[in-house]
């Protein structure tokens, strides 16, 4: 079966802008993550959507968001980018707790 | 943030040799573990998961240790092949909502 799709693959956009990630989770799976990866800070959680609800956040500003769809399929916002917001951007999908979670390749966002 | 990565240590061996990577955990009650392995350009890859109620599970040419007592996991791969080199990485579930907290990551270079 499909794994998770992302898309883009890859993102360059201008410091101030805003981007929108897509995440098409594994079907039948109704939890989607996203991690953040940067080489200083590693893997870092984002947050969880369950059936459109956001169950779970990360300590992250108030620029990123994300929401669920009715399909499970799931976006992530960033607005006002900051050269810091640079990274791969993952998303993870599940059937739920306990479950393995398969992650896509990730959008890598470059911003300059 | 919660996972540090500036600094990823690394282990070499030889092709046919056995691995042997660590992590340490950081929450006690954290009750379900897994060990990803990422190759460059890609996503983390799952390769096996243990939840706290067992010390040590196998799969094929995987072993995961785990021990409460130290917070202490351990990934053994067993006649390592040149298509293990990869960034491995632990994590640990840790609330309800699919939050996983990642490891730094160690590097594994296999030398043919």
């Amino acid at each position: 079966k499909a794994g998770v799709t992302q898309t883009p693959r890859y993102l360059i956009k201008t410091r101030g802008q805003q981007v929108t990630l897509s995440c098409s989770p594994i079907s039948g799976h109704r939890s989607v993550s996203w991690y953040q990866q940067t080489p200083g800070q590693g893997l870092q959680f984002l947050f969880e959507y369950f059936s459109e609800t956001q169950r779970n956040k990360g300590n992250f500003p108030g620029r990123f968001s994300g929401r669920q769809f009715s399909n499970s399929r799931s976006e992530m916002n960033v607005s006002t980018l900051e050269l810091g917001d640079s990274a791969l951007y993952l998303c993870a999908s599940s059937q739920g707790e306990d479950y393995g979670y398969t992650f896509g390749s990730g959008t890598r966002l470059t911003v300059v | 943030g919660e996972s540090v990565g500036l600094h990823l240590p690394t282990l070499s061996v030889q092709e046919g040799d056995n691995s042997i990577i660590n992590c340490a955990y950081s929450n006690s009650a954290s009750d379900y573990f897994i060990w990803y392995k990422q190759e460059s350009g890609k996503g983390p890859q799952f390769i096996i998961d243990i939840r706290s109620n067992m010390d040590k599970r196998q799969g094929q040419r995987v072993t995961v240790l785990l021990n409460k007592t130290v917070k202490h996991l351990s990934l053994q791969i067993a006649a390592t092949q040149p298509g293990d080199s990869a960034v491995y990485f632990c994590a640990e579930n840790v609330e309800y909502g699919n939050k996983l907290v990642f490891g730094a990551g160690t590097i594994l270079r296999v030398k043919s």
